[in-house]
């Protein structure tokens, strides 16, 4: 079946413009997290969503960033007046529930702040 | 809150040798831990995972250990192949909380 999506693949953007980032989950998943990798880097938490509530937002790094979840299903990574210190690969993952845990990973969006 | 540790960051083998990599977690009450592999470009992907009702774990080629006491868990993979270079990453959860914490990754490189 089809696994998790994500889009754009690929984002340039000025710095100060808004962005969208969408995703959406393997059908039936429940659980969605929010990621950001920077060149190099591990993986770094931002949000996670149960349906469509967002139990944890500890991980989204400033008042710019938000995210939302509707029909329990597609949800989208907003980022407000970005900075080149955003650009890195946004990736989304998706899980059954809270208690299966295994996570499946989209492909990722490429943001690069010029 | 939970902070894990990994460790080497690159590892080089030949084929055909070993590799280990190691991580470390605070939070004592972290009871689910993955290993991602993800190839350059690509999404990480599960591999295997443990929790912490057990102390190992085999799948083929690759396995886990769990020490809850020392706080630390451990990737072995045996007989290496040059397909298994890419990076890998350790993550601990409390499933309570439902976060993964990921470790900074290490590169490991299989050598022909």
């Amino acid at each position: 079946g089809a696994g998790v999506s994500q889009s754009p693949s690929n984002k340039v953007t000025e710095k100060g413009k808004d962005v969208e980032l969408r995703c959406d989950p393997i059908s039936g998943h429940t659980a969605l997290y929010w990621y950001r990798q920077s060149l190099g880097q591990g993986l770094e938490f931002l949000i996670y969503f149960q349906g469509n509530s967002a139990p944890d937002k500890s991980g989204l790094p400033s008042d710019r960033f938000s995210a939302e979840r509707t029909g329990g299903s597609v949800s989208t990574l907003t980022i407000q007046r970005t900075q080149q210190e955003d650009s890195a690969v946004y990736l989304c993952a998706s899980s059954l529930d809270w208690l299966k845990n295994e996570q499946f990973f989209g492909p990722g969006t490429r943001l690069t702040v010029l | 809150g939970e902070n894990v540790e990994q460790h080497p960051s690159t590892l080089s083998v030949q084929e055909g040798d070993s590799a280990v990599i190691k991580c470390t977690y605070s939070d004592s009450a972290s009871n689910y831990f993955p290993w991602y592999k993800q190839e350059l470009g690509k999404r990480p992907q599960l591999i295997i995972d443990i929790r912490s009702n057990v102390g190992e774990k085999k799948d083929q080629r690759i396995a886990v250990t769990l020490n809850k006491t020392a706080k630390h868990f451990s990737l072995h993979i045996t007989e290496t192949q040059p397909e298994d270079s890419a990076v890998y990453f350790c993550a601990a959860e409390n499933t309570g909380f439902q976060k993964l914490v990921f470790g900074t990754g290490t590169r490991l490189l299989v050598s022909p």
